[in-house]
C-alpha cells in the first residue's frame, strides 16, 4: 500500500513561512489535497488539487507538489494558522484509493 | 449553504454493529461522490469509504472491505455507512464529507464539506 509520511511537528515564529511536506514515492504523480484540523473541530481544505485553493482561503496558503514532496507553505503565520495539517493522496486510476498523512503539528511560537 | 449532520453514533460491544447517517442539505446531493472519514481518539484521520453520485460505484479501505458497507438515498439526501463485527480500533468520530471527484478521472477526492462527525466506541 502506499504510504505518506509527514513531520510530526513544525514550529514557527508569527510572521515567518512555514513549509509542511508530505512525502511519497512519485507523489508528484498524484493529486495532493492539505487539510488544516484545529482541536475539536472538523478538518477544512485548504488545498487541493496540489496547489488550488478552495475559496475564503487566505493565499498566504500555497501548495506544491513535484517528485517525492508535495509542500504547503504557509507564508506570514499567524497565531490563528496553529493547528494540525494533513496532507492526502488519491493514488491508482479506475479504482482510486485515499490515503491521508499522518499529520503535523503546526506551533507558532 | 452546505450542511452535513451525522448521526447513529454511540457504544457498541465488540463485535456489534452500526449504522451511522448522514443528513445533507444546502447542495444537488445527487451530483456529489460522498465519503466517510474517521479519526480515533489523539490520532490522524483515516479515509474509510466513498460512493458516486449514484451509489453505483463505491470503494473502501483495504483493511475495511467485507466488515463496512457505504450506501446512500438520494431521494432524502441521505449517506450511510453499516459498520458490522466492530472491533476495538474502530473506536473513532466518523465524520462525512463532500467528496470534489467529478468521476472518469476528473479531479481528485477532495473533501470541501465536513460534517462534525459521529462518535462511535466499541467497548466491553
Amino acid at each position: 500500500s502506499y504510504v505518506v509520511t509527514q513531520a510530526p511537528s513544525v514550529s514557527v515564529a508569527p510572521g515567518q513561512t512555514a513549509r509542511l511536506t508530505c512525502g511519497g514515492n512519485n507523489i508528484g504523480d498524484n493529486s495532493v489535497n492539505w487539510y488544516q484540523q484545529k482541536p475539536g473541530q472538523a478538518p477544512v481544505l485548504v488545498v487541493h488539487d496540489d496547489t488550488y485553493r478552495p475559496s475564503g482561503i487566505p493565499e498566504r496558503f500555497y501548495g506544491s507538489n513535484s517528485g517525492n514532496t508535495a509542500t504547503l507553505t504557509i507564508r506570514r503565520v499567524e497565531v490563528g494558522d496553529e493547528a494540525d495539517y494533513y496532507c492526502q493522496v488519491c493514488v491508482g486510476s479506475g479504482e482510486v484509493t485515499v490515503v491521508f498523512g499522518g499529520g503535523t503539528k503546526l506551533t507558532v511560537l | 449553504q452546505v450542511q452535513l449532520v451525522e448521526s447513529g453514533g454511540g457504544l457498541v460491544k465488540p463485535g456489534g454493529s452500526l449504522r451511522l447517517s448522514c443528513a445533507a442539505s444546502g447542495f444537488t446531493f445527487s451530483d456529489y461522490f460522498m465519503t466517510w472519514v474517521r479519526q480515533a481518539p489523539g490520532k490522524g484521520l483515516e479515509w474509510v469509504s466513498y460512493i458516486s453520485g449514484s451509489g453505483a460505484f463505491t470503494n473502501y479501505a483495504d483493511s475495511l472491505k467485507g466488515r463496512f458497507t457505504i450506501s446512500r438515498n438520494n431521494a432524502d439526501n441521505s449517506l450511510y455507512l453499516q459498520m458490522t463485527d466492530l472491533r476495538a480500533d474502530d473506536t473513532a468520530i466518523y465524520y462525512c464529507a463532500r467528496d470534489t471527484y467529478l468521476g472518469s478521472g476528473s479531479g481528485s477526492h477532495a473533501f470541501d464539506y465536513w460534517g462534525q462527525g459521529t462518535p462511535v466506541s466499541v467497548s466491553s
